[in-house]
């Protein structure tokens, strides 16, 4: 059973376009939902995080949006640069092992 | 670096062979992590210890074999593996697994090929 489900599997945007990346959740009792950025060679490693009790966070260029009656969040990332290109997963933990989206291959053209 | 740090990088053993996979991290973490990456798929937990002892284990097949020593170091013992098998192997460690850190740091993975 998936309890993270992660879209699109692939995505492709211009130079200086915005990424948008979804992910929902099953189990309510998830208090914290991070996106990880995987480079190829790489193992994952921590992009920007959120907690429940706000519904937006920004670091710099990155964006996590937050509803929680909908049991979803999302990673946009605005002005997108070919360095971008990456894969995204999201994930959702707390009191609980993180469990992880299947990825997001993101590809961002010059 | 993240600070986790695997070895060897990448592998390639035959079905009837019996390697290991090490992980080592000096971050302070209590909890580590086995994870196998497969194209096209999510992120497989295999395991998890926290303060040496394993918390979970996700029916993964007995040909897999983890190892925690103490709560810096962490094997996966493999033997007689099929090509299925061939991935990347990532370990990963928190500071607690039921925590409000949550955090994972991984290593950057050893990729296996299964021949």
């Amino acid at each position: 059973q998936q309890q993270v489900k992660q879209s699109p599997q692939s995505l492709i945007v211009q130079k200086g376009g915005i990424s948008i990346i979804n992910c929902a959740y099953e189990n309510t009792a998830f208090d914290y939902f991070p996106w990880y950025q995987q480079f190829p060679g790489k193992g994952p490693a921590l992009l920007i995080a959120i907690r429940p009790d706000v519904s937006e966070k920004k670091e710099g260029r990155f964006t996590i949006s937050f509803n929680k009656s909908a049991k979803q969040f999302s990673l946009h990332i605005m002005d997108s640069q070919p360095g971008d290109s990456a894969t995204y997963f999201c994930a959702a933990g707390g009191s609980y092992i993180p469990t992880f989206g299947r990825g997001t291959s993101l590809i961002v053209h010059p | 670096e993240t600070g986790v740090t695997q070895t060897p990088r990448h592998l390639v053993m035959g079905m009837t062979n019996k390697k290991s996979l090490k992980c080592e991290q000096h971050l302070g973490h209590n909890a580590m992590y086995w994870y196998k990456q497969s194209a096209k798929k999510p992120l497989e937990l295999m395991f998890v210890y926290s303060l040496e002892e394993r918390v979970e284990n996700n029916s993964v097949p007995s040909r897999f074999s983890p190892e925690c020593p103490n709560s810096s170091h962490l094997f996966l013992h493999l033997h007689t593996l099929q090509p299925e098998d061939s991935a990347l192997y990532l370990c990963a460690s928190s500071q607690d697994p039921h925590g409000l850190n949550t955090e994972a740091f991984f290593g950057q993975g050893t990729r296996l090929t299964v021949v």
